[in-house]
C-alpha cells in the first residue's frame, strides 16, 4: 500500500469547515484513498473513501486531486463532536484480506 | 444492530501471565483482524483472518496468538512472551469489496 503524510496537527473553529490534507505521491491507479477518524479511546470510524472523482456523504467530502497525489478531507460545519484523529490510507480494494496500515492521522482540534 | 463487540473494556493482567481478548461480530463479515495502538500511535497489525480456520501473522505476531473457529469470534490471546504488552487492542471485521472496516470500541489491558 502507498505511503501516506499528514500533517500531526490542525485547529479548526467550531462551526467552519475543516479541511484536512494528505500527500500520496506514490499512489497506484488501483488503490483507493480512505479516511477514517478516532475519537478518544474508541475504535476508528469509517468516514469515506474514494478512487479518482469527488465523494461527498453524510459526514464529509472527499477532494481528490487530478494527478491523485494528494487529497483533501472537508468536514464543511465543524463541531466539537468532530475532535478526533483523522487517519488517511490508500490501498488496494477487492481482497477482503489486505489489511489496513494506519500511519499517525491528523489530530484536529475543534475549538468554540 | 450488527457491530462488532470486544470484551472487556478494561483488563488487567499480572507479569507472566497470558490473557484473552475477545471479539465477536454480527456482521457476516468474512475477515477479521486484531490491531495494537500504543499511546500517540497509529494501529499496528497483530494478526488477521479471511476465513473460518485461516489465520496470518501481521506486523508485530510475536508473543501473541489466535483462532478462528467460528466466523463470528475471533479471539485474540496475550501470551507471557509478549514483553510490552500494556495497549489499547482494537478488532476489525469486513467484508469482500469496497466497503469500508468496522471496528469495535476497544479493550485497554495493562499489565501490573
Amino acid at each position: 500500500d502507498a505511503k501516506t503524510t499528514q500533517p500531526p496537527s490542525m485547529d479548526c473553529a467550531e462551526g467552519r469547515a475543516a479541511n484536512l490534507p494528505c500527500n500520496h505521491s506514490t499512489i497506484s491507479g488501483n488503490e483507493y484513498v480512505y479516511w477514517y477518524r478516532q475519537i478518544h479511546s474508541q475504535g476508528p470510524q469509517y468516514i469515506i473513501h474514494g478512487l479518482k472523482n469527488n465523494e461527498t456523504n453524510e459526514m464529509a467530502s472527499l477532494i481528490i486531486t487530478e494527478d491523485r497525489k494528494s487529497s483533501t478531507l472537508i468536514l464543511p460545519h465543524a463541531t466539537l463532536r468532530d475532535t478526533a484523529v483523522y487517519y488517511c490510507i490508500v490501498r488496494v480494494e477487492g481482497n477482503a484480506g489486505n489489511m489496513l496500515t494506519f500511519g499517525g492521522g491528523t489530530r484536529l482540534m475543534v475549538k468554540p | 444492530d450488527g457491530g462488532i463487540t470486544q470484551s472487556p473494556k478494561y483488563l488487567f493482567r499480572k507479569e507472566g501471565q497470558n490473557v484473552t481478548l475477545s471479539c465477536e461480530q454480527n456482521l457476516n463479515h468474512d475477515a477479521m483482524y486484531w490491531y495494537r495502538q500504543d499511546p500517540g500511535q497509529g494501529l499496528r497489525l497483530i494478526y488477521y483472518s479471511q476465513i473460518v480456520n485461516d489465520f496470518q501473522k501481521g506486523d508485530i505476531a510475536e508473543g501473541y496468538s489466535v483462532s478462528r473457529e467460528k466466523k463470528e469470534s475471533f479471539p485474540l490471546t496475550v501470551t507471557s512472551a509478549q514483553k510490552n504488552p500494556t495497549a489499547f487492542y482494537l478488532c476489525a471485521s469486513r467484508v469482500q469489496g469496497l466497503r469500508g472496516y468496522t471496528f469495535g470500541s476497544g479493550t485497554r489491558l495493562t499489565v501490573v
